[in-house]
């Protein structure tokens, strides 16, 4: 059973471009979370969504920020317009059901904006 | 903010035992109180989650106080592999809130 998967690993982009970070539920997990991590600091909660909904977005910045949960396909994070602040590591976990249960958690990927 | 408190780190020799403590004098009758580690440039991992009762698992043991305010988890015989950051987080089951609240964790360095 392969874990989540996120892609890609390494994202670089320039100030201004955009950013879509890609991430794969565990088979048979229909729950995703987003989290941003930024240097010697612990996970910061972005977005919570269930297939095709968004459950809590509290964590989101207001502006520049989407995320979106797909009946196909993986769940993605979009970063429109990127500014150095957004380089950090993002973080997706995926969990079976809608109770906190384990969370288990994708490689990361890390965007580095110049 | 993160309910719980941790030391920001912590030292260990191979093969020796590790207690790492958290407090969390705030917790509700709700929470449950999970412990994940992260390696460098990985995500995190699950270790364990208890609710009342010590538990343990093939990675290691968690202590609850009998009040709930602190725990403790026990790595038995430390490796140079456990040498991670390890956060301690207070979630509640069901509702609509999935996210899990990492403080800044404890970072574990073992010494061959």
């Amino acid at each position: 059973n392969a874990g989540v998967m996120q892609n890609p690993r390494h994202l670089v982009r320039r100030r201004g471009q955009e950013a879509r970070l890609r991430c794969s539920p565990m088979k048979g997990h229909s729950h995703v979370y987003w989290y941003r991590q930024l240097p010697e600091e612990g996970l910061k909660f972005m977005v919570y969504l269930q297939k095709e909904n968004i459950i809590d977005e509290s964590g989101m910045p207001k502006e520049r920020f989407s995320a979106e949960f797909p009946k196909e396909g993986p769940s993605i994070l979009r970063i429109q317009q990127v500014v150095r602040g957004d380089s950090a590591a993002y973080f997706c976990a995926s969990s079976p059901s809608v109770r906190v249960e384990t969370q288990y958690f994708g490689p990361g990927t890390r965007l580095l904006v110049l | 903010d993160a309910k719980t408190t941790q030391p920001n780190s912590m030292e260990s020799n191979e093969e020796e035992p590790v207690h790492l403590p958290c407090n969390h004098s705030t917790i509700s009758g709700t929470d449950y109180i999970h412990w994940y580690l992260q390696l460098p440039s990985q995500g995190p991992e699950y270790v364990i989650h208890g609710l009342t009762s010590n538990v343990n698992n093939r990675m290691a043991s968690l202590a609850i106080a009998e009040d709930r305010k602190s725990s403790t988890l026990i790595l038995h015989r430390a490796t140079l592999r456990d040498a991670a950051v390890y956060y301690c987080i207070l979630a509640s089951y069901g509702g609509s809130q999935g996210n899990l609240i990492f403080g800044k964790g404890t970072k574990l360095s073992v010494k061959p």
